[in-house]
């Protein structure tokens, strides 16, 4: 069975700074996938980015980048230049690429960025 | 334009009557999910699908059930047996392995 841990129950950032919030996975299987997703007040769930474990660079989209260390078995996302609107809560999961597509999913973070 | 519909936004239901959570989607993806949220607890599995007739338990299965007779719909029933059903509850659609997952507007459903 898959497990993701967020450690992070609430993180704060200066507006414009970068903020790393961690991920780490537990699996035994050699083919998964990561995800992070953010959710708003809204309760919207809005998918950020995604990493393969055969990935062999560090996925980025934008202002995202997920730092891939395969060792350690972690997948912690990097936001850089952080937003007012980037306040929100931030979830990791895993997904294996074979067999039964069970997507877990951590108990996330809660960010808040101020002024 | 595609999507994934969950409806109604709010649900209210006295204690020890079953109701039914609705999630359509349009992307043509086989595999569906349903989680619940609660505070502090993040999303939890209830059940998952990957083929129409076909579900799987996830790890919050029990006082719950779900069929999946179409591709596009993934209902879920909340049973009177579900001693906590307040809880809000989210549906998800997956196109593939190594895709991410789409998720609709979720379900706020109280019990009284």
């Amino acid at each position: 069975a898959q497990k993701i841990t967020q450690t992070q129950p609430g993180m704060f950032v200066q507006e414009k700074e970068a903020v790393t919030l961690d991920c780490t996975y537990d699996t035994s299987d050699q083919s998964y996938g990561l995800f992070w997703y953010k959710q708003p007040s809204s309760g919207e769930m809005i998918f950020l980015i995604y990493q393969g474990s055969y990935d062999e660079q560090n996925a980025t989209e934008g202002r995202y980048s997920l730092n891939f260390q395969k060792a350690r078995k972690s997948a912690n996302l990097v936001i850089s230049a952080s937003q007012l609107g980037d306040s929100a809560m931030y979830f990791c999961a895993i997904a294996l690429l074979g067999g039964y597509q069970k997507v877990t999913f951590g108990i996330g973070t809660k960010l808040q960025v101020i002024p | 334009d595609g999507g994934i519909t969950q409806s109604p936004k709010y649900l209210f239901r006295k204690e020890g009557q079953n109701v039914t959570l609705s999630c359509e989607q349009n992307l043509n993806h086989d595999a569906m999910y349903w989680y619940r949220q609660d505070p502090g607890q993040g999303l939890r599995l209830i059940y998952y699908s990957q083929i129409v007739n076909d579900f799987q338990k996830g790890d919050i299965a029990e006082g719950y059930s779900v069929s999946r007779e179409k591709k596009e719909s993934f209902p879920l029933t909340v049973t009177s047996a579900q001693k906590n059903p307040t809880a809000f509850y989210l549906c998800a659609s997956r196109g593939g392995a190594d895709t991410e997952a789409f998720f609709g507007q979720g379900t706020r459903l109280t019990v009284v």
